[in-house]
């Protein structure tokens, strides 16, 4: 049974571009979390996905957007990177958006902007 | 609103060595409670969890007891190993707020042989 898997594992991109992250959740899995761990520091809640749609949203601006296909993987897009969105990026995924229920996490995808 | 602290680190024990890690939480509503485990280098393993006041989550040796009276969520481990060394955090998910886990800034442990 395959976990939570993300694509790329390293990023290198240069101010002002933009970056898509992908996320595949644990089988069986409809709901995707993501989050943002800057060095040194826990997660950050960036915003939920369940039946497609963005169900609740962290303190981030609004260059950072998603999306959750049919088969529940789920992107994340940054638009206009700034130095500060170098962090690693990891995605959850759940059986449902429960506070009950364990969120498994990706390995994460490493971005750093220079 | 809803927040998580932890002891800071790092912590550096012996092997053997008895451990806690002190984990204090704010909820404005009943949370589950949840230690989370990094390895370098790798995403979060869940390590254990707890959902109501007064349930004991454990795992691998580790335990954590639910206190609502005291708002904690302490991790304690009766013996480590160096294959413990890892950063632990301590997070929070409140059922007004469906699934969103708020972490606190982690506790970095080392073990020595």
């Amino acid at each position: 049974d395959a976990g939570v898997t993300q694509s790329p594992t390293h990023l290198i991109k240069t101010r002002g571009q933009q970056v898509t992250l992908r996320c595949s959740p644990k089988s069986g899995h409809d709901t995707v979390s993501w989050y943002q761990q800057a060095l040194g520091q826990g997660p950050q809640f960036i915003f939920q996905y369940y039946e497609e749609e963005e169900r609740q949203r962290g303190n981030f601006p609004d260059r950072f957007s998603g999306h959750q296909f049919p088969n529940y993987s789920s992107e994340l897009n940054v638009n206009a990177l700034l130095l500060g969105d170098s962090a690693l990026y990891l995605c959850a995924s759940s059986l449902e958006p429960s506070s009950f229920d364990t969120q498994y996490f990706g390995p994460g995808t490493r971005l750093t902007v220079l | 609103g809803n927040s998580v602290t932890q002891m800071e680190g790092p912590v550096t024990l012996s092997e053997e060595a008895f451990l806690t890690i002190n984990c204090t939480y704010t909820a404005t509503g009943y949370p589950s409670l949840f230690w989370y485990v990094q390895y370098p280098g790798e995403g979060l393993q869940l390590l254990l969890k707890a959902t109501k006041a007064d349930d004991k989550g454990s795992n691998k040796g580790f335990e954590a007891t639910y206190r609502k009276e005291t708002t904690s969520f302490h991790l304690e481990k009766g013996s480590v190993q160096v294959s413990d060394s890892a950063v632990y955090f301590c997070a929070l998910s409140d059922q007004n707020q469906g699934g969103k886990l708020i972490f606190g800034q982690g506790t970095e442990l080392s073990v020595k042989p």
